[in-house]
């Protein structure tokens, strides 16, 4: 079944505890992206990569990293937290910008 | 950068009605135009999508309009049904511009 995964799903952290969000994608999809959702702002680019060990800033990038370095696999790391964090993250996957997006069910992160 | 406004913000129609939201952009460059729905708790998944070499796109119940010239596109849900009720973006751009959304809610 082609699919984009996220673990974890559901986190409840403190500031300064660095964590990392993983997502995995199976269907060769060479575009990648991290968003992160808060109400009223849709949905905001934070990070994207057009390919393997190709990664570029998005509208939000501040207090966030990325790496790349399978195919398949595009991580999202916080490195220090804080509360302005707290917020639902969705990882993406495509054939590239101007095609489907096809989103993760989704991270539900909260910095205490 | 590209810039996207989206409105309403929240709607709300009597079941078998028509709901219309509109995008405007900013970047005339832009040509790619999709539309995502969002159930509660769910992820966005695409509906429809339109190209600048198009004005107007149909599947089922849903069309897309895009007008170049005055940079805005809408999305149109005729004979609108409960499932239809959930938050609707657009987007645009390669670099995918998300606007902020449009709560859509159906009443039956």
């Amino acid at each position: 079944e082609a699919q984009v995964t996220q673990n974890p799903r559901y986190l409840i952290t403190v500031t300064g505890k660095k964590l990392t969000v993983t997502c995995s994608q199976n269907m060769n999809h060479e575009y990648m992206s991290w968003y992160r959702q808060d109400p009223g702002l849709g949905l905001r680019q934070i990070y994207y990569s057009m390919n393997v060990e190709v990664t570029d800033k998005g509208d939000v990038p501040e207090g966030y990293k990325v790496s790349r370095k399978e195919k398949r696999n595009f991580p999202l790391i916080l490195e220090s937290p804080s509360p302005n964090q707290t917020s639902l993250y969705f990882c993406a996957s495509s054939s590239g910008t101007v095609y489907e997006q096809y989103f993760g069910p989704g991270t539900r992160l909260t910095v205490t | 950068g590209e810039n996207v406004e989206q409105h309403p913000s929240t709607l709300s129609v009597q079941e078998g009605d028509s709901a219309v939201i509109k995008c405007t952009y900013s970047d005339s460059a832009s040509n790619y135009f999709p539309w995502y729905k969002q159930e509660l708790g769910k992820r966005p998944q695409l509906i429809i999508d339109i190209r600048s070499n198009v004005g107007e796109k149909k599947d089922q119940r849903i069309a897309v309009t895009l007008n170049k010239t005055a940079k805005h596109f809408s999305l149109h849900i005729t004979e609108t049904q409960p499932e239809d009720s959930a938050v609707y973006f657009c987007a645009a751009s390669d670099k995918l511009v998300f606007g902020a959304g449009t709560i859509l809610r159906v009443k039956s």
